[in-house]
């Protein structure tokens, strides 16, 4: 069901960028971007949404193509707290309150 | 403010039993969601719900699982007559009314566990 592709795992130094990819080819004009995390043993937990143009909130930034085909979700600063399952979404205008999550990204923190 | 509310955290039943599974959504949130993780996979849309009205049921089990969202209390997912490939960890999410854009706040979800 999920419409999104992304690494199955990645592996940051603490204090280094991680820069996430995640290619939504199928994605259409009205479909939003959302990213959410899991840390293990946790519910999921929303980190950053966007439509068309590049976000910044204070958890991370989400960098759209031109194309809107893929996007990267950039966490400037990996701390050992960041580990985490990292889950790319299209909201699809016309299933609106379905959050459909792939197999995400893990990401590892070495310190 | 607390967050969503999920109880029990950890339930075990045996094979045929029901099990119920509470959530008190965020204060002022009046959409309800909920959503099943099986050991090793990904989490999968069960249903959403809006005080009173089941609004996307796509996700749900034909058989067995039934969810509500009274006026008054939390949100309720039953499933009657449990089996093992009912254990999996279940976990409810909430979101305001009238959101331009959907951000869900997650519990801590209910670990369920068929002997």
């Amino acid at each position: 069901d999920a419409k999104t592709t992304q690494p199955n795992s990645m592996e940051s130094n603490e204090e280094e960028p991680v820069h996430l990819p995640c290619n939504h080819s199928t994605i259409s004009g009205t479909d939003y971007i959302h990213w959410y995390r899991q840390l293990p043993s946790q519910g999921p937990e929303y980190v950053i949404h966007g439509l068309t143009s590049n976000v910044n909130n204070r958890m991370a930034s989400l960098a759209i193509a031109e194309d809107r085909k893929s996007s990267t979700l950039i966490l400037h600063r990996a701390t050992l707290r960041d580990a985490a399952v990292y889950y790319c979404i299209l909201e699809e205008s016309d299933s609106w309150g379905k959050l459909q999550f792939g197999a995400g990204t893990q990401v590892v923190v070495t310190p | 403010n607390a967050g969503v509310m999920q109880n029990p955290r950890h339930l075990v039943r045996r094979r045929g039993q029901e099990a119920r599974l509470r959530c008190s959504p965020m204060k002022g949130h009046s959409h309800v969601y909920w959503y099943r993780q099986l050991p090793e996979e990904g989490l999968k849309f069960m249903v959403y719900l809006q005080k009173e009205n089941i609004i996307d049921e796509s996700g749900m089990p034909k058989e067995r699982f039934s969810a509500e969202f009274p006026k008054e209390g939390p949100s309720i997912l039953r499933i009657q007559q449990v089996v093992r490939g009912d254990s999996a960890a279940y976990f409810c999410a909430s979101s305001p009314p009238l959101a331009r854009v959907n951000e869900q706040f997650f519990g801590p979800g209910t670990r369920l566990t068929v002997l």
